[in-house]
């Protein structure tokens, strides 16, 4: 059964580029969520999606954007990269179930995004 | 603004030992409540999940939700130095889309 995957696993970019993240959910889970996590914190909420649609944003500028795609994939876009972009990025799958949600996400191994 | 609060540690105990990690969270009207364990420079495992009020048990993992007074906690109960990581408590609140809220954990460290 395999589980939440994340590519790529590391990534440099320079200041002002555009990166491109992606992620496979856990087989059977339709809705992925992603997070930012800098050094030291707890991760933070970026948006989630659903049946193709972003469900939910959190506080995070329009440079962040993201795609679901029919096979439940997902993809995280970051334009115009800043320093303060450098963090781990990470890709959880959840199975949206009757209720909306609430169900335990599970978490990919993460891309870890370093800006020069 | 929900919050998520934990001491972040580190929090030492001798092998052997019940480790007790503590969360409160700011809303009342949360819903769910997630323990993940992250070993450093990986991604958060998911370990313990609760909703109702009272006491869950798994292996050597229990978690005690007490809604009144808005805290949950991780014991673990028997800790092994392998134990040793930064536990992350994470809360969904109502009218979140499952949108998990995190504190910014609480470092273990289990001594031989």
């Amino acid at each position: 059964d395999a589980g939440v995957t994340q590519s790529p696993t590391h990534l440099i970019k320079t200041r002002g580029q555009q990166v491109t993240l992606r992620c496979s959910p856990k087989s059977g889970h339709d809705t992925v969520s992603w997070y930012q996590q800098a050094l030291g914190q707890g991760p933070q909420f970026i948006f989630q999606y659903y049946e193709e649609e972003e469900r939910q944003r959190g506080n995070f500028p329009d440079r962040f954007s993201g795609h679901q795609f029919p096979n439940y994939s997902s993809e995280l876009n970051v334009n115009a990269l800043l320093l303060g972009d450098s963090a781990l990025y990470l890709c959880a799958s959840s199975l949206m179930g009757q209720g909306g949600g609430n169900q335990p996400q599970h978490f990919g191994d993460g891309t870890r995004l370093s800006i020069l | 603004q929900k919050e998520v609060e934990q001491n972040s540690g580190p929090l030492s105990v001798p092998e052997g030992a019940i480790a007790s990690l503590n969360c409160t969270y700011s809303d009342r009207g949360s819903q769910s409540f997630f323990w993940y364990r992250q070993y450093s420079g990986k991604s958060p495992e998911l370990i313990m999940f609760i909703y109702s009020n009272g006491d869950k048990e798994d292996g050597r993992f229990t978690a005690q939700l007490n809604k009144a007074s808005q805290y949950v906690s991780l014991l673990i109960r028997d800790s092994q130095p392998s134990d040793s990581a930064t536990y992350l408590c994470a809360v969904t609140f109502s009218g979140g889309y499952n949108k998990l809220i995190f504190g910014a954990g609480t470092r273990l460290a289990v001594h031989p």
